[in-house]
């Protein structure tokens, strides 16, 4: 089985616009979690989705906002950048979508804003 | 609120030997769910081991095995006959009723040759 892909694996951006990240989970697994991983705040909890709907959702301002497809595909959305908002992001993807599962990690995607 | 506690930003071991990584956390749940996670550089983050709290029995993966003190909220990671591709950071994180995991600050596992 193909494991969690996640596009781009870098990317750039300037302060103020906007950046889609995407995250194919492992074939058949219906949840996908985001995190944001920082030097300084460590490994912190998005949102998760499962089955198109968002089910938990972390600490983070509204401009970090997430979908998912009806083929378990997420994207997350990060708006009007800031300099803060460069971190490793990471995508897990879970299979039935239960509290017991194990959550399996892409490789991230690194984002810098400048 | 539920904290993971990983006391030992850095750790050193020779190949070979035995390392043991420490965790505690702290939570109001009673049915909940422990990992250990290995994040080598700059690549994928990867589960090393998982424990379920309702089992009493420690989990083991070939050289990695934890020991699981529920009533101390604890949760360390043994690593033996450690390996140079051992070296990584590795996380401690805790999982329960939701799918949102609580991250410890994760100890960087050096193996000298």
């Amino acid at each position: 089985k193909a494991g969690v892909t996640q596009t781009p694996r870098y990317l750039i951006k300037t302060r103020g616009q906007q950046v889609t990240l995407s995250c194919s989970p492992i074939s058949g697994h219906r949840s996908v979690s985001w995190y944001q991983q920082t030097p300084g705040q460590g490994l912190q909890f998005l949102f998760e989705y499962f089955s198109e709907t968002q089910r938990n959702k972390g600490n983070f301002p509204g401009r970090f906002s997430g979908r998912q497809f009806s083929n378990s595909r997420s994207e997350m959305n990060v708006s009007t950048l800031e300099l803060g908002d460069s971190a490793l992001y990471l995508c897990a993807s879970l299979a039935g979508g239960a509290s017991t599962d194990t959550q399996y990690f892409g490789p991230g995607t690194r984002l810098t804003v400048l | 609120a539920q904290t993971v506690t990983q006391s030992q930003p850095e750790m050193s071991v020779q190949e070979a030997e035995t390392v043991t990584l420490s965790c505690t956390y702290d939570t109001s749940e009673s049915d909940y769910y422990l990992f250990w996670y290995k994040q080598p550089p700059s690549r994928q983050m990867i589960l090393v081991i998982r424990q379920e709290a309702y089992k009493q029995q420690n989990a083991t993966e070939n050289r990695f095995s934890v020991n699981f003190q529920k009533a101390a909220k604890s949760f360390s990671l043994k690593i033996s006959d450690s390996q140079l591709g051992d070296a990584a950071m590795y996380f401690c994180a805790k999982g329960g009723a939701t799918n949102k995991l609580i991250f410890g600050t994760g100890t960087l596992l050096a193996v000298q040759p």
